[in-house]
C-alpha cells in the first residue's frame, strides 16, 4: 500500500528558531494536509494543499505541495513553546469522487521547543 | 461545544470482552470516519460513512469490528472478543461532503487498553 515517510522523526530546537519538516511518498497524491496533535488529543488541521506546486501559509506556518505530487514540506518560523507537539503529514488520493477523507498519514515529527 | 465528541475517552478491558465506542460528529457534517492510531504512529483509516451508508472499509477492519451509523448522525464502533493488539486510540472524524476537500475534523479519541 501507499507509504508516507516523514522526517525528521524528532526535533529539539530553541524558541525563536525556524523548523522544517518534510514528507515523501512512493505514490502521488491529489491533496496534501498537515495536522498537529497534542498529547491525548485528536489531530488538528493546520494547512491543506490541493495543487502541485502550491505554497500556502497559515500565520507562521508555510507548506508546499511538491511538483511531483509525491512530497510536501512544512516550515514553522520563529517557533514558540506552544508549537510543541507531533506534526503529521497526510495525503489523499481521490478516485472518481470517492475516497474523500481516506487519508494516509506519515509517522509524525515530534517537535520540542526549549524556552 | 460543536466539535466532534467521542466517548468514552478511556476504556480498559480484559482480553475477550466486547467494547463499544460512540462518536457524535459536527452536526452538519454528513461524512464520518473512524481511524486507529497506535503509539508512535500516524492514524490509519478504518472505515467511513456518508450519511447512514458505510461506503468503505479498510482491510484493517477484521470481522471482530463493526461500525454503524443508523440514522446518519452518531456512529458506534464495536470490537468483539478484544485482543491485546486492539489496544490503540480510536479516532473519529467528520467532514462535509459538499466541501470535497479531504479536510477532516477529528475528535479527541477513545483510548482502548486491552489487558
Amino acid at each position: 500500500g501507499q507509504q508516507l515517510n516523514q522526517s525528521p522523526q524528532s526535533m529539539f530546537i530553541q524558541e525563536g528558531e525556524d523548523v522544517s519538516m518534510n514528507c515523501t511518498s512512493s505514490s502521488i497524491f491529489n491533496t496534501w494536509l498537515w495536522y498537529k496533535q497534542d498529547p491525548g488529543e485528536g489531530p488538528v488541521l493546520l494547512i491543506a494543499l490541493y495543487k502541485a506546486g502550491e505554497l500556502t501559509s497559515n500565520g507562521r506556518l508555510t507548506a508546499q505541495f511538491g511538483i511531483t505530487r509525491k512530497d510536501s514540506f512544512l516550515n514553522i518560523s520563529a517557533s514558540i513553546p506552544s508549537d510543541v507537539g507531533i506534526y503529521f503529514c497526510a495525503g489523499q488520493l481521490r478516485a472518481g469522487g470517492t475516497s474523500y477523507g481516506k487519508l494516509t498519514f506519515g509517522q509524525g515529527t515530534i517537535l520540542t521547543v526549549h524556552p | 461545544d460543536t466539535g466532534v465528541s467521542q466517548n468514552p475517552r478511556h476504556k480498559i478491558t480484559k482480553r475477550g470482552q466486547n467494547v463499544t465506542f460512540r462518536c457524535d460528529p459536527i452536526s452538519e457534517h454528513n461524512r464520518l470516519y473512524w481511524y486507529r492510531q497506535t503509539l508512535g504512529q500516524g492514524p490509519e483509516f478504518l472505515t467511513y460513512f456518508q450519511n447512514e451508508a458505510q461506503l468503505e472499509k479498510s482491510r484493517l477492519l477484521s470481522d471482530r469490528f463493526s461500525a454503524e451509523r443508523p440514522k446518519g448522525s452518531f456512529s458506534t464502533l464495536e470490537i468483539q472478543r478484544t485482543e491485546q493488539g486492539d489496544s490503540a486510540m480510536y479516532l473519529c472524524a467528520s467532514s462535509l461532503q459538499a466541501a470535497n476537500t479531504g479536510e477532516l475534523f477529528f475528535g479527541e479519541g477513545s483510548r482502548l487498553t486491552v489487558l
